[in-house]
């Protein structure tokens, strides 16, 4: 597509279950973010892909989050043992290398 | 810390209306990304702004960085409901777009 989509737009889950969004970046893309923006706090920096060097982890709020991008395209964040706290839109963006950011529609997580 | 204020939060008015909106720091960035951000959506860049004092217009839009490179503003013209959303201001302090800092957006309404 001509976009950065992401998948699944919507998650419901109990507190304690893993789960798993996805993002497909802009086709030649070599950076990936991933951000977490809750009602009043903004977007939150959470990983960044370059390439193939190693991600920038800085902003993963705890070790029950992590991420993955294979072959340099596809990205899957996991958030295990899911906390209320962790609901929250997740968004992804992709970019050329230092360029503009594209912006996914998001994953709207809900922990109940 | 560095931190982006943006003012007001809300904004309600009508259409034809002017309005501005600020984006503040006490850090200085080497640029400055204002994005529109819909229900549902993620951000979509509006502009970039780089040299201290620059201004830019994008149809009824006029952007303007600060001579200090610490804070910005977005003026409106005649204000139409589909100019309707959040607007986000984020800071590029390290050159690279990595890692933005971004502020906590303006809600604005324009009722018809």
């Amino acid at each position: 597509g001509a976009g950065v989509s992401q998948s699944p737009s919507n998650k419901v889950t109990e507190k304690g279950k893993d789960v798993e969004l996805r993002c497909d970046p802009i086709s030649g893309h070599t950076a990936l973010y991933w951000y977490r923006q809750s009602l009043g706090q903004g977007l939150e920096f959470l990983i960044y892909f370059q390439g193939n060097s190693a991600p920038d982890k800085s902003g993963l709020p705890s070790d029950r989050f992590s991420a993955e991008r294979t072959g340099g395209s596809v990205s899957t964040l996991t958030i295990q043992r899911t906390q209320q706290e962790d609901s929250a839109v997740y968004l992804c963006a992709s970019s050329q290398l230092a360029g503009v950011s594209f912006f996914g529609p998001g994953t709207r997580l809900t922990v109940l | 810390t560095q931190l982006l204020e943006q003012s007001p939060q809300f904004l309600s008015i009508q259409e034809g209306e002017n309005l501005t909106v600020y984006c503040n720091s006490s850090s200085v960035f080497s640029s400055l990304q204002w994005y529109r951000q819909e229900p549902g959506e993620g951000p979509v860049l509006l502009v970039t702004v780089v040299t201290g004092g620059e201004v830019k217009k994008l149809k009824r839009l006029t952007f303007q960085f600060g001579d200090a490179r610490k804070d910005s503003s977005l003026h409106i013209t005649a204000a139409q409901p589909g100019d309707t959303g959040l607007y986000l201001c984020a800071g590029d302090w390290a050159g690279n777009n990595r890692k933005l800092i971004w502020g906590l957006g303006t809600s604005l309404a324009v009722n018809p």
